[in-house]
């Protein structure tokens, strides 16, 4: 199984500030990597798939990079509805696989 | 606008069988893989199942497989999960998420259900 791990498990900003989240694969999966976000009591939202693609009707201060085995998701301008935790999850290889997480709080 | 509405959930004994379900609107639901993803309480997400958009591929996750049986009925707009001989570590809210693909491959999840939650206790 292809191994996500996600960094860091939790962090805080402030409102404005660039937030950056990483997601290394334990092998290359090429571009196959999708970002979500999840607020509490919610489902998971698909933000960015394949790699760097944005979804239908997500903001644009949200983005994508990498390929091979490292990934990097921003948000530029962080915003208080931004509040969440962010999963990367690899779709090169079954099973599918998510990363642990990472919980985005306001400083 | 696309909708998908998990049923079916509940508490269960372990051992014992239940089985969800995923009503889809809003979309050609046949142009469609579909997908069971779980997140157990507190802990992150965990893909499932996925079943191709003619129901005729259908892959598992390790730790369901045997156990666990994902069906669609097109006809219905309708998509499944039959689990049986469930354990303590199967509960989960589960979701059911549409896959932009027809065939599986390269899949990742464009929309969720709500979720149902699934409790094994005795």
């Amino acid at each position: 199984d292809i191994q996500m791990t996600q960094s860091p498990s939790s962090l805080s900003a402030s409102v404005g500030d660039r937030v950056t989240i990483t997601c290394q694969a334990s092998q290359d999966i090429s571009n196959y990597l999708n970002w979500y976000q999840q607020k509490p009591g919610k489902a998971p939202k698909l933000l960015i798939y394949d790699a760097s693609n944005l979804a239908t009707g997500v903001p644009s201060r949200f983005s994508g990079s990498g390929s091979g085995t490292d990934f990097t998701f921003t948000i530029n301008s962080l915003q208080p509805e931004d509040i969440a935790k962010y999963y990367c999850q690899q779709s090169d290889n079954f099973p599918l696989t998510f990363g642990g997480g990472t919980k985005v709080e306001i400083k | 606008q696309v909708q998908l509405v998990e049923s079916g959930g509940g508490v269960v004994q372990p051992g014992r069988s239940l089985r969800l379900s995923c009503a889809a609107s809003g979309f050609t639901f046949t142009s469609y893989t579909m997908h069971w993803v779980r997140q157990a309480p507190g802990k992150g997400l965990e893909w499932v199942a996925l079943i191709s958009s003619a129901g005729s591929d259908k892959f598992y996750a390790d730790s369901v497989k045997g156990r666990f049986t994902i069906s669609r009925d097109n006809s219905q707009n309708t998509l499944y999960l039959q689990m049986n001989s469930l354990r303590d570590e199967d509960t989960a809210m589960y979701y059911c998420a549409r896959d932009p693909h027809r065939l599986p491959g390269q899949g990742y999840f464009d929309y969720w259900g709500q979720g149902i939650l699934v409790t094994v206790s005795s």
